[in-house]
């Protein structure tokens, strides 16, 4: 089955430092890999998706991701952190089988702190 | 504005009871998709829609159906609502058989079966 892991529940980072969400993939065929956030009672907001070529993606906000297919990973990255990134980071894949599927990892929350 | 949206926003339901999430998009995708978020879980499918006429289960479909008459409404509806149904709600859409097009989400119906 299509998934994606998020191994890490909360990442802590101080403000000004870089910050790293870690996902990784198991798909068939070539993946389709998409970064949401999700601020405080709201919906999910796109930042950035990978579809082919560079590996590096960037994003909304600063975001960037990087491709990695031998450990297959999708890492998204900022290089300075700030509070008001402090969020709920989702991974996400599309079903190769079912186009029309997107699949979820379970989140990590991101706490800048001041 | 362009996008989705969800009602109602917040409801309390009892138990046993019917309930009818509504959600409506204005961008023309042809596929919609109706999601759970539970703490700890992240996002989990539970009916989706290729386009107007046809539906699809997701990942945790039971208890939940939904129709499609027309592209723009994906309604979901409880037909008997129970406590484990208690989550947040969110609707989403995309282009139809497009791996690499992002899909967009509604900002939530927060349901509480008691």
């Amino acid at each position: 089955a299509q998934s994606v892991a998020q191994p890490e529940d909360q990442v802590n980072v101080a403000e000004g430092n870089p910050l790293t969400v870690k996902c990784t993939y198991s798909v068939s065929g070539n993946p389709y890999l998409f970064w949401y956030v999700q601020y405080p009672n709201r919906g999910l907001q796109f930042l950035l998706k990978y579809i082919t070529g560079d590996n590096l993606v960037k994003g909304s906000y600063g975001f960037e991701a990087e491709f990695n297919k031998s450990q297959t990973s999708f890492h998204l990255k900022k290089p300075s952190a700030l509070v008001s990134d402090s969020a709920l980071y989702f991974c996400a894949v599309r079903d190769p089988y079912n186009t029309d599927k997107l699949i979820f990892g379970t989140g990590t929350r991101l706490q800048v702190f001041p | 504005i362009a996008g989705i949206t969800q009602a109602p926003t917040s409801q309390i339901l009892a138990a046993g009871r019917r309930m009818t999430l509504r959600c409506t998009q204005d961008m023309r995708h042809n596929a919609m998709y109706w999601y759970r978020q539970d703490l700890g879980l992240g996002l989990r499918l539970i009916h989706y829609s290729n386009t107007a006429g046809t539906t699809g289960k997701g990942e945790v479909p039971d208890g939940y159906s939904v129709s499609r008459a027309n592209t723009d409404d994906f309604p979901l509806t409880l037909a008997s609502a129970v406590p484990s149904q208690t989550s947040v709600y969110f609707c989403a859409s995309s282009e139809s058989g497009v791996m690499n097009t992002e899909a967009f989400f509604g900002q939530g119906t927060r349901l509480t079966v008691v």
